[in-house]
């Protein structure tokens, strides 16, 4: 398995809900993150994790809360979000080089969640 | 603070020409180099990527970029494009500090259109 899974493809939630967004990777990588991309812009990086914790918060407003279950998945909660949140999420995740360190390997890129907050 | 800059924002094409897209960044130190492309409602995707050695690297789909140190510059090229290569693309650098983490850092992104 060489890919990156992310769900919902596409969200649309009030600025009342919480909800959630999943990602996945079965390729053994240990650092994941997660990008805000809106439209015609590039990825911005919100969150890293490296061996499940947390390392790197750019940031990023509390509505948004990362999570990291296990070396494989990587949520994203969402609450009482804005309008001007509406993006699409993308999630990737890069290998673990022999000396450890992974954060300056290629990125693997999930096909992202496209999220509209009403 | 590290920065890329793609300094064509829209690139327009006709099959057959040849391609070769910007990418200049601003860190003086240890450098990996990425180019992605997002084509159409689909996913980013590495297209090629340089960590050190032969400074011209070859990518997928015929794409090569050039890595010229003195130039803060990794260009990404393509001898003759197609339709298909339709698509966004964006120039990455992933800055080595000493016993820090790197972020990957993104260009603005050069839009690509190829007539048919």
């Amino acid at each position: 398995d060489t890919e990156v899974t992310q769900t919902p493809k596409h969200l649309v939630m009030g600025m009342t809900n919480k909800k959630s967004l999943k990602c996945e990777q079965h390729m053994g990588h240990r650092a994941m993150y997660w990008y805000k991309q809106k439209a015609k812009k590039p990825p911005e990086l919100m969150f890293v994790y490296s061996y499940e914790k947390l390392s790197i918060n750019e940031s990023v407003p509390s509505r948004f809360s990362p999570e990291c279950p296990n070396s494989s998945l990587l949520n994203l909660h969402l609450h009482a979000l804005q309008p001007e949140d509406s993006a699409l999420y993308l999630c990737a995740s890069s290998p673990t080089t022999s000396g450890g360190a992974s954060f300056y390997n290629e990125q693997f890129f999930g096909p992202g969640t496209r999220l509209t907050v009403l | 603070a590290q920065s890329v800059s793609q300094h064509n924002h829209h690139v327009i094409l006709s099959e057959a020409a040849s391609l070769e897209l910007g990418c200049n960044y601003s860190y003086g130190g240890t450098v990996n180099l990425f180019w992605y492309v997002q084509y159409p409602g689909q996913h980013l995707q590495l297209l090629l990527k340089y960590f050190s050695g032969d400074p011209l690297v070859k990518g997928i789909k015929g794409f090569e970029a050039e890595f010229i140190k003195s130039k803060f510059s990794f260009n990404l090229r393509k001898p003759s494009v197609q339709w298909s290569d339709t698509a966004e693309y964006f120039c990455a650098v992933n800055a080595k500090y000493g016993g820090s983490q790197g972020n990957l850092i993104f260009g603005k992104g050069t839009k690509l259109s190829v007539k048919p």
